[in-house]
């Protein structure tokens, strides 16, 4: 399976700033997603990053709170805007595996907001 | 709306002893079914993939896929402490690469 890295692997910001996430993948893949895991939760999906094009967003989640980047096959980007303490979660980046039938997880980003 | 429902435990269980982990699913179209494994602070891990009604069998997991009844379940034989975490059932639909998970089942293997 490919080798996701994710930045930074954990912060602790204010309310009312943004924070970057980027999601790095050792190999060329088509398929990326970005979940969110709130504590004591399982993981939603925000959205599927798609390269070239805006990202495809779930019902929930919209651009403006959560612009996502993906300028190639093996980087992509989200951005927790305007936070509240609401968005403290952890936030995952996947890939979909060789064959496109499984999706492996990065390390997580865990985000504090106060 | 699509959902996948877990108990959430804690699911006890001795060493050495078989745990069994269960999961529904509402969708019925769905057609791809995953466990992954989370270690407290880790994010999930793939462990066992299925398709297909009936058992799959990787080392001492077994994953059972009953579409009929709309259930899965991972068998783990000979339960090690190491098997101590949180276990999340995931489905995606034909054609589609979106996982819909479920809330997960702890698990804790007492030695």
């Amino acid at each position: 399976s490919a080798v996701i890295s994710q930045k930074p692997s954990r912060d602790i910001c204010q309310r009312g700033t943004s924070l970057t996430i980027q999601c790095q993948v050792d190999s060329q893949v088509t398929m990326m997603f970005w979940y969110r895991q709130q504590p004591g939760q399982s993981l939603t999906l925000i959205a599927t990053a798609n390269q070239g094009s805006e990202a495809t967003y779930e019902s929930g989640f919209v651009i403006d709170k959560f612009p996502i980047s993906r300028p190639n096959l093996t980087f992509s980007t989200l951005t927790v805007s305007n936070m509240s303490p609401e968005d403290s979660s952890i936030y995952l980046c996947s890939v979909m595996g060789p064959g496109a039938e499984t999706q492996y997880f990065g390390p997580g980003t865990r985000l504090l907001v106060l | 709306q699509k959902e996948v429902e877990q108990n959430s435990g804690p699911l006890s269980v001795p060493e050495g002893a078989i745990a069994s982990l269960n999961c529904t699913y509402s969708d019925r179209g769905s057609q791809s079914f995953f466990w992954y494994r989370q270690y407290s602070g880790k994010s999930p891990e793939l462990i066992m993939s299925i398709y297909s009604n009936g058992d799959k069998e990787d080392g001492r997991f077994t994953a059972q896929l009953n579409k009929a009844s709309q259930y899965v379940s991972l068998l783990i034989r000979d339960s090690q402490p190491s098997d101590s975490a949180t276990y999340l059932c995931a489905s995606s639909g034909a054609g589609s690469y979106q996982l819909t998970f479920g809330k997960g089942t702890k698990l804790s293997v007492i030695p």
